[in-house]
């Protein structure tokens, strides 16, 4: 058990279509972060999420949006969906922004493939 | 920029054989290492990680690895591999000062043959 529960596990969408991506982090965990992980390649930052802020964000375009609630559950919605934003998406959750000491719990992602 | 690059894609051992894998990265400051491992099917987990200290980092399941900063390297290691240990390996990093988001390298595939 990942004690980071995502969902959906698969999706399936067509270009120019929308998607919400959700994730529940850890018990006690605050923050939570997203990576996507194309095949092959390891995970890329996209942004993260504490007291329902976005607090970094890595070189993902606008149509990567999040959202954190007062639960700390945390949503991402992509836009305008691309061939190239097929890819599994990871949520990590962590105890405070400043997490090399604390560590982070992977969900087990959600493979999104769009055609 | 800040990067990680991991030289091997893919790896096949025979059991009992050693591992090493190699991971170097690009910073020129304090960083924190991990390395992290995915199962086939599993989420990522952490296998070590290394913040300061002693430079020779024990983890998980026999798995140790060696910051050695003059080459900024973190290498991985285990000195007798199990079929179990078949799997994706990803070293990352991140930024001392600003331990928020991970570095990954683009992993490396382990295949153990039994």
């Amino acid at each position: 058990d990942a004690g980071v529960t995502q969902s959906p596990t698969h999706l399936i969408k067509t270009r120019g279509q929308q998607v919400t991506l959700r994730c529940s982090p850890k018990s006690g965990h605050d923050t939570v972060s997203w990576y996507q992980q194309a095949l092959g390649q390891g995970p890329q930052f996209i942004f993260q999420y504490y007291e329902e802020e976005e607090r970094q964000r890595g070189n993902f375009p606008d149509r990567f949006s999040g959202h954190q609630f007062p639960n700390y559950s945390s949503e991402l919605n992509v836009n305008a969906l691309l061939l190239g934003d097929s890819a599994l998406y990871l949520c990590a959750s962590s105890r405070g922004t400043g997490s090399g000491n604390y560590g982070y719990t992977f969900g087990s992602g959600t493979r999104l493939t769009v055609v | 920029a800040q990067s990680v690059s991991q030289h091997n894609h893919h790896v096949i051992l025979s059991e009992a054989a050693s591992l090493e894998l190699g991971c170097n990265y690009s910073y020129g400051g304090t960083v924190n290492l991990f390395w992290y491992v995915q199962y086939p099917g599993q989420h990522l987990q952490l296998l070590l990680k290394y913040f300061s200290g002693d430079p020779l980092v024990k983890g998980i399941k026999g798995f140790e690895a060696e910051f050695i900063k003059s080459k900024f390297s973190f290498n991985l290691r285990k000195p007798s591999v199990q079929w179990s240990d078949t799997a994706e390996y990803f070293c990352a990093v991140t930024p001392g000062s600003s331990a928020s988001k991970i570095i990954f390298g683009s992993g490396t595939r382990l295949s153990i043959r039994p």
